[in-house]
Formats: structure tokens, sequence, C-alpha cells
């Protein structure tokens, strides 16, 4: 079945660069997602990657997709204690309907 | 800017009891969700609903779980008997068209924490 990895916890110093990392099972995913949560808040997708494209660039985020090794990854250049919260890597699934959501990654930004 | 509230953000239940979760999407949506992530785990997808009716229910979503839209601007999820296993954050979301398609941004709200002892 359609199922999405991720690594739990992430710490950076501020200012460097953070890279979380995400694998996913269901090639035929159209578009995946990254979303965010801050703490006492909901989910804010962040970005989103078509699967035919390889790299999504927005402003500090760079989103890179390796599908054939059903890689995804997010890279925040120059890190900001603001950026600590819980990223969620998600892919649509087969119907496209509905999310597949990892399990989060909690980023930490030390000062 | 527009979001998607939910009501109440803590529900503390005892097991056995039936619970209605809250949610008031954005009002020009037509779609709207229901997911829940269990204390370290995956964020679940529950059901979705579309012109008042469910248009996909994943295993999770049995009979004891129903959703309605009692009126223009609310969205509910009901659990009639809660048990233990049903503790969660559970999270509604809405969108303008079909979650996983082109520029199918879903907002969620803030989440309500359920607690079933």
């Amino acid at each position: 079945g359609e199922d999405v990895e991720q690594s739990l916890f992430l710490s950076v110093r501020e200012g460097d660069s953070s890279v979380i990392n995400c694998t996913y099972t269901d090639s035929s995913s159209t578009y995946l997602y990254w979303y965010k949560q801050e703490p006492g808040a909901g989910l804010q997708l962040l970005t989103y990657i078509f699967s035919n494209m390889d790299m999504k660039q927005d402003q500090r985020l760079t989103v890179l997709l390796n599908k054939k090794d059903k890689h995804l990854s997010l890279r925040i250049a120059d890190t900001q204690t603001g950026d600590s919260a819980i990223y969620f890597c998600a892919e649509s699934n087969k119907a496209g309907t509905a999310l597949i959501f990892g399990k989060g990654t909690t980023l930490s930004v030390s000062s | 800017e527009p979001e998607v509230t939910q009501t109440p953000s803590h529900q503390v239940t005892q097991m056995g009891q039936e619970v209605i979760l809250r949610c008031v999407p954005i009002s020009n949506h037509l779609y709207f969700y229901w997911y829940r992530q269990i204390l370290g785990q995956k964020v679940e997808f529950l059901v979705s609903f579309y012109n008042n009716e469910i248009s996909e229910k994943s295993e999770i979503f049995d009979d004891q779980f129903s959703v309605e839209r009692p009126d223009g601007s609310n969205f509910t999820l009901k659990i009639r008997s809660t048990k233990l296993e049903d503790s969660a954050m559970y999270f509604c979301a809405s969108s303008e068209r079909s979650q996983g398609g082109l520029n199918t941004e879903a907002f969620f709200g803030q989440g309500t924490r359920l607690t079933v002892v």
C-alpha cells in the first residue's frame, strides 16, 4: 500500500541549511507535498512538486525529487529559529482524493 | 486570511461516550476532510466529504464514525462510542477542489486533541 517515511528529528544551528528527507512508495503520485506545523497551529502547505519535475525552488526552500529512488527532500537555506516546527511529507493517494502523510520531522533550530 | 477553525482545542471524554468535533471550513471551499494523528504516529486520512455526502473513507472510518454538514458553515465528526484508541489529534481540512490534484491546496485547522479516559 501507499506509505511515506521520514526521519523524526533534525537539529541545526541558526544560519545553517536544513535538509529533511522523505521516501514514498506510490510511484503514480502526481504531486508530492511539504506541510509545516507550528506549535498549536494547523498543517500549513509549504510547497509542492509535480512528479515530472526534479527540483523546485521557492525563496529559501528547495525541493528535490528523485523519482527513481522515490526520494523527496526539503532544503531550507539560512535556517532561522522561526523555522522550528514539524515538517510533514505527503503524497496523494492513488485516486488523487486524499493525502498520505509521514510521521513528521521535528526541526529544532538553536541560536 | 481565511482559515479553518476547529472547536474545541482539547476534549476529554470517558470511554463509551459520544463526542462531536466541530469544524468551520473556509466559506467558498467545496471539499472537506478529517484526518487524525495518534501521538507519535502518522497523520491518517479518515474521510472526505463533497456535495453533502461522503466521497471516500479509510478503513479507520468504521460505523462508530459519522460526519455531517448540519448547516452551511459547520462540518462535524461524531464518534458514537469512544474507545481509548480513539485518543488522537483530529484535523479538519477543506479545499476548493479535490486533494491530490493541480492547485488543490488543502487548508488545515489547528486540530482538536481528543483524550479518551
